[in-house]
């Protein structure tokens, strides 16, 4: 069974950097093909996706992000982590990991998905 | 960057209704088209995967078809679990999402 968990601060100040983690079980990403990504849904809003990493250290960002955000992974602790800094208000989202699926037949899909954890930015 | 475009936006139905939701991309993504449903306070749950496959453990009822630029989900015979909101993702160049279409029931 595949289960992800976000966790991390549900309020940070402007201008802040945000450490998300995002623990998980059911699967290594020290598999070949496994992924770890990120989304985020601001109240109301649609999902936007941030960033991603393979098992084998690729990263991806999203274009309009990317200057923000750092994502890593402790393959040891079946842990990622994703950073984002210089936190704005408009960044007050809920926070999603999922795992990716459709690696080997190149058609990628965000698969099995963790709970969110709602990030409020505010002073 | 890709822009996703769906429509409509919002859409009321009934029970037993067939529904098509719409999704555009700004260019040619080939089938790199997914969907997903999400239900309110829930994470999303992929439904639909290279634009026509249906995942494992997803009802029948759901279809999907597409290609380039222009998709579509399909909604045979509208259950009552089916009333959320849909979205559309793309996995051409990074992963971007439509801006979604809220279901609700008529």
């Amino acid at each position: 069974q595949i289960t992800l968990k976000e966790s991390g601060p549900t309020l940070v100040k402007p201008t802040q950097t945000l450490t998300l983690t995002c623990s998980f079980s059911g699967f290594s990403l020290s598999t070949s093909g496994v992924g770890v990504g990120w989304i985020r849904q601001p109240p109301g809003k649609a999902l936007e996706w941030l960033a991603l990493i393979y098992w084998d250290d690729d990263k991806r960002y999203s274009p309009s992000l990317k200057s923000r955000l750092t994502i890593t992974k402790d393959t040891s602790k079946n842990q990622v982590v994703l950073t984002m800094t210089n936190m704005d208000p408009v960044d007050t989202a809920t926070y999603f990991c999922a795992q990716i699926g459709g690696f080997w037949s190149n058609y990628v899909y965000f698969d099995s998905w963790g709970q969110g954890t709602l990030v409020t930015v505010s002073t | 960057d890709i822009q996703m475009t769906q429509s409509p936006s919002s859409l009321s139905a009934s029970v037993g209704d067939r529904v098509t939701i719409t999704c555009r991309a700004s260019q040619s993504i080939g089938i790199y088209l997914n969907w997903y449903q999400q239900k309110p306070g829930k994470a999303p749950k992929v439904l639909i995967f290279s634009a026509s496959s249906l995942k494992s453990g997803v009802p029948s009822r759901f279809s999907g078809s597409g290609s380039g630029t222009d998709f579509t989900l399909t909604i045979n015979s509208l259950q009552p679990e089916d009333f959320a909101t849909y979205y559309c993702q793309q996995s051409y160049t990074g992963h971007t999402f439509g801006q979604g279409t809220k279901l609700d029931i008529k």
